[in-house]
């Protein structure tokens, strides 16, 4: 039983574009939503995060933009750049620390 | 600051084998943990050790899968006997201390299983 849910599996797009990837959870228990970068044979590593006192937050090019009520938060990746192409994970937690993937997105990006 | 070490990096073994991972945590952290991901899926929460106790073992299959953090620092999971079906990356992380820190992830092991 997967607690987030993530979509699209896999997207395209061109450099300079929006790249947006959506997730969606149940547990009302989650009060930490990171996002992870994670490129093929590396480990993922954190890109960026959000509690959901906050509806947005912004570092960079990368904005988290957050729906308490909708139980949905997403990532947007502004100005595609081809370093860009990646795993995108999102994921939750409680205040244990145990982190609940999503399923991951593919971001390709081409010149 | 060194990050998350582990080895090997790669591992081929014959089904019904067994395997052994290693993992080094970034100096002074409390807290590691060892997922397994399955190509194509993201990463699945196995054991959660607090300092040398384990937090959380709940998705660790226990008849197969074992783990120990002696002295609290490194770490080694074993896999005996294993199955097809165990073929993944074993990724380890630590933080600082649980609850919502920063987790550190290593390189990971990338097991295949013939």
């Amino acid at each position: 039983q997967q607690q987030v849910k993530q979509s699209p599996q896999s997207l395209i797009v061109q450099k300079g574009g929006i790249s947006i990837i959506n997730c969606a959870y149940e547990n009302t228990a989650f009060d930490y939503f990171p996002w992870y970068q994670q490129f093929p044979g590396k480990g993922p590593a954190l890109l960026i995060a959000i509690r959901p006192d906050v509806s947005e937050k912004k570092e960079g090019r990368f904005t988290i933009s957050f729906n308490k009520s909708a139980k949905q938060f997403s990532l947007h990746i502004m100005d595609s750049q081809p370093g860009d192409s990646a795993t995108y994970f999102c994921a939750a937690t409680d205040s244990w620390g145990k982190l609940q993937f999503g399923a991951g997105t593919q971001v390709v990006v081409t010149p | 600051e060194a990050g998350v070490a582990q080895s090997p990096r790669y591992k081929i073994i014959e089904k019904r084998q067994s395997v052994a991972f290693w993992c080094n945590p970034i100096s002074g952290h409390a807290t590691l943990y060892w997922y397994q991901q399955i190509l194509g899926q993201g990463p699945k929460l196995l054991i959660q050790f607090q300092n040398n106790g384990v937090v959380d073992d709940s998705q660790l299959p226990k008849d197969r899968f074992s783990a120990e953090r002696l002295k609290g620092v490194d770490s080694t999971l074993k896999i005996q006997p294993a199955k097809l079906e165990d073929s993944a990356v074993y990724l380890c992380a630590s933080s600082a201390d649980r609850g919502n820190n920063e987790q550190f992830f290593g390189p990971g092991t990338r097991l295949t299983v013939l």
